[in-house]
């Protein structure tokens, strides 16, 4: 049971628009910290995708995009391509117990 | 360029501890904290913990604790992580990974990673 809830999977036609929802609560997002996230292609090691909720990376192409409110944040990934599919983890940090950091249970990104 | 370079993959039996290391470049060692984080088969990540690199202090998450220790060589730019006690459960993938800016609060991201070390508990 992850910390931070996210959809299992989510799918899209090439061209479209989807995004990726991630949910805590009041000690990690709605505490206000923020909110990375991560795309890990199949074999390979996670690689930062958003962070600060909003920011992308050199190299990270504008179809990516993350937001965050209240306790929530999503990421959206428009003009979808064959490419983008992979899996998708959320990361913040939560304050509770000793303070840890957390991810979400990851999402799988199947372009159809 | 910054790359972190983990070393080989592990087969170890159940109760015997295994060390994996992780060798960092490119950048300077002491100033971003490093993490651990470990993905078992077909599962997603877990955090496993954090080390100061400059100073060596470590906070490790909850289920970890008693039976991980992280460690760096400041002369080899490397950080280490033990597990003990090893369980079928531990199979997995384990992952370094540095903080993504250097600060002294360390509440930031992850990035980059390195390439993973597969961790395979078997009798």
């Amino acid at each position: 049971q992850s910390v931070l809830t996210q959809p299992p999977s989510v799918s899209g036609a090439p061209g479209q628009r989807v995004t990726i929802s991630c949910t805590g609560s009041s000690s990690n997002i709605g505490a206000g910290y923020d909110v990375h996230w991560y795309q890990q292609l199949p074999g390979t090691a996670p690689k930062l995708l958003i962070s600060g909720n909003s920011n992308r990376p050199s190299g990270v192409p504008d179809r990516f995009s993350g937001s965050k409110s209240g306790t929530s944040a999503s990421l959206a990934i428009t003009g979808l391509q064959a490419e983008d599919e992979a899996d998708y983890y959320c990361q913040s940090y939560d304050s509770s117990l000793s303070g840890s950091w957390v991810f979400g249970g990851g999402t799988k990104l199947t372009v159809v | 360029q910054v790359q972190l370079v983990q070393s080989g993959a592990e087969v170890k039996k159940p109760g015997t501890s295994v060390k994996v290391s992780c060798k960092a470049s490119g950048y300077i060692f002491t100033i971003y904290f490093m993490h651990w984080v470990r993905q078992a088969p077909g599962q997603g990540l877990e955090w496993m913990g954090i080390i100061n690199p400059n100073s060596g202090a470590t906070s490790y998450a909850q289920q970890f604790q008693g039976r991980v220790a992280m460690t760096r060589d400041t002369s080899t730019s490397t950080v280490s992580m033990e597990l003990s006690s090893l369980t079928s459960e531990d199979t997995a993938v384990y992952y370094c990974a540095r903080a993504g800016i250097p600060a002294i609060n360390p509440i930031n991201w992850f990035d980059p990673w390195g390439q993973g070390t597969l961790v395979t508990v078997s009798s």
